[in-house]
């Protein structure tokens, strides 16, 4: 059974491009988050999808976007990359909406902005 | 609002020596804990959760918590450490009380390093 799965693992970008990140859930999970974990800090929730629309959303800025789609894969958008949003993507499913499910996270993507 | 706080940032101790991670909460209503652990360049891994059952919690690894709510504390302990314990912790509350999926609130991370 394959865990949450994100793609790239690394990669690098200028400031100003834009970024998408992917993830595949846990199987089964249809509740995907997203979290920006920068170097020594703990992660923060960016924002979080289920059947395919924004539930909640941290305290990020617009340039940060996502998408769910049918098979509960999401897509995490960043664009007009500033050298500040150098970090570790973290994906996280789950089933359903009940707070004491389970969360699993994916290994991240590394994002580096030069 | 919800937070916690991680009373270190770093703890060393020595192999076969006890483990205690110290991590305090604050919350408007009967919270949803959790410790994850995150080795170097892998993902975060659920080490145990409390959800308003039992105060003391076992987690994977031979770790477990204990909730405390006269202390708003919910520290994390092993008897004995293993070389393999070495990484980062968090503590863990979620957002949000009752049936709807909160998001995660993170305390700023405890490096365990653990010396031979």
């Amino acid at each position: 059974d394959a865990g949450v799965t994100q793609s790239p693992t690394h990669l690098i970008k200028t400031r100003g491009q834009q970024v998408t990140l992917r993830c595949s859930p846990k199987s089964g999970h249809d509740t995907v988050s997203w979290y920006q974990q920068a170097l020594g800090q703990g992660p923060q929730f960016i924002f979080q999808y289920y059947e395919e629309e924004e539930r909640q959303r941290g305290n990020f800025p617009d340039r940060f976007s996502g998408h769910q789609f049918p098979n509960y894969s999401s897509e995490l958008n960043v664009n007009a990359l500033l050298l500040g949003d150098s970090a570790l993507y973290l994906c996280a499913s789950s089933f359903g909406q009940g707070s004491g499910n389970t969360i699993y996270f994916g290994e991240g993507s590394w994002l580096t902005v030069v | 609002a919800q937070s916690v706080t991680q009373l270190d940032s770093h703890v060393s101790v020595s192999e076969g020596t006890p483990v205690l991670l110290r991590c305090n909460y604050s919350s408007s209503y009967s919270p949803s804990l959790f410790w994850y652990v995150q080795h170097p360049n892998k993902g975060l891994q659920l080490l145990l959760k409390y959800t308003s059952a039992a105060t003391l919690v076992k987690g994977i690894n031979g770790f477990e918590a204990e909730f405390k709510k006269s202390e708003t504390s919910f520290h994390l302990t092993k008897p004995s450490a293993h070389m393999s314990d070495a990484a980062e912790y968090f503590c863990v509350v979620s957002d949000q009380d009752g049936g709807s999926q909160g998001n995660l609130i993170f305390g700023k991370g405890t490096k365990l390093s653990v010396k031979p």
